[in-house]
């Protein structure tokens, strides 16, 4: 079964400044996806940004990108000029890449980290 | 805009009380999900369904059960609510793609007394 390691349970950052949020996971698979989940206070969990572990590339959404290092099974989180909406709880989490079953889709996810943007 | 609506927000019930937490998808989703978030525990998965009537066991399925009726609605059942079943309850769809994006809705938090 995969894992899905989130060790920091807070962390904060400046207005402006940049923060990284680690994240880790175990899994004999060698495709799957990963993802960054964001959860703001009181209102429901969207997407972030995902990576595919076939990709070499690490994905980028504006202002958010992470570092995906396959071989160390690591999948950080970094957002830069950090903005006071950026306040949440954001979960990694990762889900099988099977082709097909009635399975897939299921996503194992990390145990959160709370985010603080302080002005 | 796609939409996950859970009908209640917050529920306030009594041990050994029956519980329902209703959730509707209007996008036409094959796959829908209830999980249930702990502090320090993440999500954990309840139960999902992948077709109308449908269902698989999560991780932690142990005192709930589900039913999908309709493609669009996927219920949550606590047959006789404890109190470590106190924890907030997340409802999510998504369409059975490789690439289909998960949608989840606001959460129920269900306080049982």
């Amino acid at each position: 079964a995969q894992t899905v390691t989130q060790s920091q349970p807070e962390m904060s950052v400046q207005e402006a400044e940049t923060v990284t949020l680690s994240c880790t996971y175990d899994t004999s698979e060698s495709d799957y996806y990963l993802f960054w989940y964001k959860q703001p206070p009181s209102r429901q969990m969207i997407l972030v940004i995902r990576q595919e572990a076939y990709k070499q590339q690490n994905a980028t959404e504006n202002r958010f990108s992470v570092n995906f290092q396959k071989a160390a099974k690591s999948f950080s989180l970094k957002i830069s000029d950090s903005q006071l909406g950026d306040a949440a709880m954001y979960f990694c989490a990762y889900r099988s890449f099977n082709a097909g079953g009635t399975s897939y889709g299921k996503l194992t996810f990390g145990q959160g980290t709370i985010l603080t943007v302080h002005p | 805009d796609v939409k996950v609506t859970q009908s209640s927000r917050y529920l306030v019930k009594r041990t050994g009380e029956k519980v329902f937490l209703e959730c509707v998808q209007d996008m036409d989703h094959e796959n829908m999900f209830w999980y249930r978030q702990d502090p320090g525990l993440g999500l954990r998965l309840i139960y999902f369904s992948y077709d109308v009537k449908m269902k698989e066991k999560g991780d932690i399925p142990e005192g709930y059960s589900v039913s999908r009726e309709k493609k669009e609605r996927f219920s949550l059942i606590l047959e006789s609510a404890s109190t470590n079943q106190t924890s907030m309850y997340l409802c999510a769809s998504r369409r059975r793609t490789k690439t289909g994006e998960l949608f989840f809705g606001e959460g129920s938090r269900l306080t049982v007394l």
